[in-house]
């Protein structure tokens, strides 16, 4: 059964620095082909792919948010982590990972960690 | 990057129509496109990949279809569980762009 948790700190200020993981099993990230990407979806809007991380440890990037983006992976393979610095209000957002293989769809997704910017 | 134009904004409709929802890419996709279906509070799910495949456990009354680079989402014998908001997104190229959704209520 492929799962995929998402935790993250809930609230933060403007300037600082947010930090994602994405907890998952059922699968390996060590899979040929496989890929964690993280997505982002403003309340009430659609949404932002911003970052990829596949089996072989390429990265991926939207080049909107590049300059403010790092997404790795730990040595055993069950998480990956994003780092957003510089964040503004825009940044509120619920943010998901979720699974694909190579350029596929997405078939699996976290449940989402809502994530607020406010001083 | 490459822009997925999704329409109608919004549809109401009744219990056992027929709806559909279109997407325009800006550029060829190649039919590397996906269709999922976003209940509030929950994360999308999966409905339609590659343009027309059906995810397993998706109700047959979905399907998907292409006509250059315009692609649709049919959904028959609209179910009350069926309301929801639907995003198209294609998996052609880096970075995956997603349309801005369409909001499907049952009257």
């Amino acid at each position: 059964q492929v799962t995929l948790k998402e935790s993250g700190p809930g609230m933060l200020q403007p300037s600082k620095t947010l930090s994602l993981t994405c907890s998952f099993s059922g699968f390996s990230l060590s899979t040929s082909g496989m890929v964690v990407s993280w997505i982002r979806q403003p309340s009430g809007k659609s949404l932002e792919w911003l970052a990829a991380i596949d089996w072989d440890g390429d990265k991926y990037y939207n080049p909107s948010l590049k300059s403010r983006l790092t997404v790795s992976k730990d040595t055993s393979n069950t998480q990956v982590f994003l780092k957003i610095t510089s964040v503004d209000i825009a940044d509120t957002a619920t943010y998901y990972c979720a699974r694909s293989l190579s350029t596929t769809a997405f078939d699996y997704w976290g449940q989402g960690v809502m994530v607020t910017v406010s001083s | 990057d490459i822009q997925m134009t999704q329409s109608p904004a919004s549809l109401s409709a009744s219990l056992g129509e027929t709806v559909t929802i279109e997407c325009l890419a800006s550029e060829d996709i190649y039919s590397n496109l996906a269709w999922y279906q976003q209940k509030p509070g929950k994360s999308p799910q999966l409905l339609i990949y590659d343009a027309s495949s059906l995810q397993d456990g998706v109700p047959s009354r979905f399907s998907g279809s292409e006509s250059g680079t315009q692609y649709s989402l049919e959904i028959n014998s609209l179910q009350s569980e069926d309301a929801a908001t639907y995003f198209c997104q294609q998996h052609h190229d880096y970075p995956p762009t997603f349309g801005a959704g369409t909001k499907l209520e049952l009257k």
